[in-house]
């Protein structure tokens, strides 16, 4: 069935650090995919998205590519500042509407 | 601000009592959903209303009920709370193909 698997947390990374967190779906037909963020008290954001393969998205300097030979879409940041501090979660939809989401990846960053 | 708004943001309920969480949303979307999440336990989906007027069944409707009253508003009912209900309860809403645009969260606790 459809699924999302992220890269198990929590991460913590210094500041300026590079960011990857890693996440690989299983899909029927054509999904597009999402990464949002959640920060402490409060709901999930959409961070970014992509909807059709090799599609770049990307957004506060965060970025993740569609990757459809590789079912990914890993989100990167060059430079990571203590703000980004956060639970990350990756999610997909079909043409159904309802995503599917990972169980998140909880992001430190120390100064 | 267009968006989701949920009420209440707290809550504290005694065992056996009921309560009406309410949604509703500003963007003209069709479908609404209900999770709850709980630590370690990532997102779990409890109802979801893909159009005004159906509502369908997620991974834990046990114990809650939904209305979709109309576009706008999606209420989930606790008909007699308990204990393994203490959760964050997060409403959202979205069209195919695009990201969920989620509200702020109700905290609530069944003693």
């Amino acid at each position: 069935g459809d699924s999302v698997t992220q890269m198990e947390g929590p991460v913590t990374l210094s500041e300026e650090a590079f960011l990857t967190i890693n996440c690989t779906y299983t899909a029927t037909g054509y999904p597009s995919l999402f990464w949002y963020v959640q920060y402490p008290g409060e709901g999930l954001q959409l961070l970014l998205k992509a909807t059709k393969a090799d599609d770049k998205g990307s957004n506060k300097g965060f970025e993740a590519t569609y990757r459809k030979e590789t079912t990914s879409f890993h989100l990167e940041k060059g430079s990571v500042q203590v703000s980004d501090s956060a639970v990350y979660f990756c999610a997909f939809n079909t043409n159904a509407g309802k995503s599917t989401f990972g169980d998140g990846t909880t992001l430190t960053v120390k100064p | 601000n267009a968006g989701v708004t949920q009420t209440p943001k707290f809550q504290v309920l005694k065992t056996g009592q009921s309560m009406t969480l309410q949604c509703a949303q500003d963007m003209n979307h069709n479908s609404m959903y209900w999770y709850r999440q709980d630590p370690g336990m990532g997102l779990r989906l409890i109802y979801y209303s893909a159009s005004e007027g159906t509502t369908d069944k997620g991974e834990v409707p046990n114990g809650y009920n939904v209305s979709r009253l109309n576009k706008r508003e999606f209420s989930l009912r606790l008909e007699s709370a308990a204990p393994s209900q203490t959760s964050v309860y997060f409403c959202a809403s979205s069209e195919i193909y695009t990201g969920y645009t989620f509200g702020s969260g109700t905290r609530l606790t069944v003693v």
